[in-house]
Order: structure tokens, then C-alpha cells, then sequence
């Protein structure tokens, strides 16, 4: 298995605060993206990094923010949580071709 | 943005039944990608597909890339229980900076009565 974890792996938070979640990698990989998965919507993009310091956003990046301050890292925050916002979040890391792209299993995020 | 539409959302089959499901998108993808996710667990590739007309076949599990370059079809032979999970179509497009960006279909969710 690729070496990727996200953390948590679940978490209930309340309206309105502020919420990080972390994917690390020990891959080494350039790309790393971060998807929500939805009943009926399958995965959506959020923001995706393309290299240290280098990201952007994805089709539904409204309320979250993204940094990567080294390769192995992808924060994903959302600054004032909201129900909508209860969703199971995915990491994906890349060294280039979507072919080889790995996912993580997954936070499991309920906002009350 | 660019949508899939991936058909049926849900199958209830008995072991040993053949399964087919499609996708389709509003554009044209170069590539098509089908994903399976088990419970708990992030999607990983089943079959990765590059030229319309392609078929190509993963043990009992074969798809095809439409001619038109807007579809795709997903089929399973012979199901046995561990083909349970969500099944995704997906499309990637490529940023300027050469992330490939996946736009997935909703799934189809495969429920197998023993």
C-alpha cells in the first residue's frame, strides 16, 4: 500500500468552529488533492497541491482553505464548519499520472 | 463543469450473476477510469482505459471506452461476494501545472445476496 494517512480518521465537531484535517505521505509525491464523497455526488475536488507552497482550487472549495508548508503534508481546514460540511474526506497523492494515484482511507467529518 | 452520470446508482444480484454499468459525460474524456471502493476504505483502480473503442478486461471484470469518447461500461462476470462496494467511473483532466484532476460519476452501489 502507498504510504498515506489521514488524521483523524473520524470526528464530531460543532457549528462554527474550526476544523484541520491532515494527510501525510511517505512517497514523495508532487500532487496531493483532497475530495469529499457525498451520497449522489460521488468525490468532489476541494484544492489540490502541486508542489510546496503551490496550491488550488478545486470545483468546491467554497468554506475550505489548503496549506502545504512541506512535501509530506496537505492540511485541509475549514475555518467555520457547517452541516453541510458533514462528509467523508479523501486524500489522494500523485507523482504525476492519475494511473498512479493512491487514496487514503478517508475522515469521516459529522458537523452538529 | 464537466459532469458524469453513471447508471443504475444501485444493484441488489444474486452470487454468480453477470453486472453491467455505464457512464456518461457531458464532454469528451481521453482517458476513462473505473475505481472500486470497499467500506471503509478509499476507491483504488480497477481498469484504466485510453482509446475509444478500447476493451480491456481485469480478471472477470471488463470495460470499454465508448467510441464516441463520452461513455464508458463497467462488467462484472460471474459475481462473488467480495465484488461488494461502490463502483466509480471517473475522468482526469490535466492543470497547467500537470495535476490530473478526476471528476467521478455518483457510483453504483453493489449489493451481492449469497
Amino acid at each position: 500500500d502507498a504510504g498515506i494517512t489521514q488524521s483523524p480518521r473520524h470526528k464530531v465537531t460543532e457549528t462554527g468552529t474550526p476544523v484541520t484535517l491532515r494527510c501525510h505521505q511517505t512517497e514523495n509525491h508532487r500532487y496531493m488533492y483532497w475530495y469529499r464523497q457525498d451520497p449522489g455526488h460521488g468525490l468532489r475536488l476541494i484544492h489540490y497541491s502541486y508542489g510546496v507552497k503551490d496550491t488550488d482550487k478545486g470545483e468546491v472549495s467554497d468554506g475550505y482553505s489548503v496549506s502545504r508548508s512541506k512535501t509530506e503534508d496537505f492540511l485541509l481546514t475549514l475555518e467555520s464548519a457547517t452541516s453541510s460540511q458533514t462528509s467523508v474526506y479523501f486524500c489522494a497523492i500523485s507523482r504525476g499520472r492519475v494511473t498512479e494515484a493512491f487514496f487514503g482511507q478517508g475522515t469521516r467529518l459529522t458537523v452538529v | 463543469g464537466q459532469q458524469l452520470n453513471q447508471s443504475p446508482q444501485s444493484m441488489f444480484i444474486q452470487e454468480g450473476e453477470d453486472v453491467s454499468m455505464n457512464c456518461t459525460s457531458s464532454s469528451i474524456f481521453n482517458t476513462w477510469l473505473w475505481y472500486k471502493q470497499d467500506p471503509g476504505e478509499g476507491p483504488v483502480l480497477l481498469i484504466a482505459l485510453y482509446k475509444a473503442g478500447e476493451l480491456t478486461s481485469n480478471g472477470r471484470l471488463t470495460a470499454q471506452f465508448g467510441i464516441t469518447r463520452k461513455d464508458s461500461f463497467l462488467n462484472i462476470s460471474a459475481s462473488i461476494p467480495s465484488d461488494v462496494g461502490i463502483y466509480f467511473c471517473a475522468g482526469p483532466t490535466t492543470t497547467l501545472q500537470g495535476a490530473q484532476k478526476l471528476v467521478f460519476g455518483q457510483g453504483t452501489r453493489l449489493t451481492i445476496n449469497p
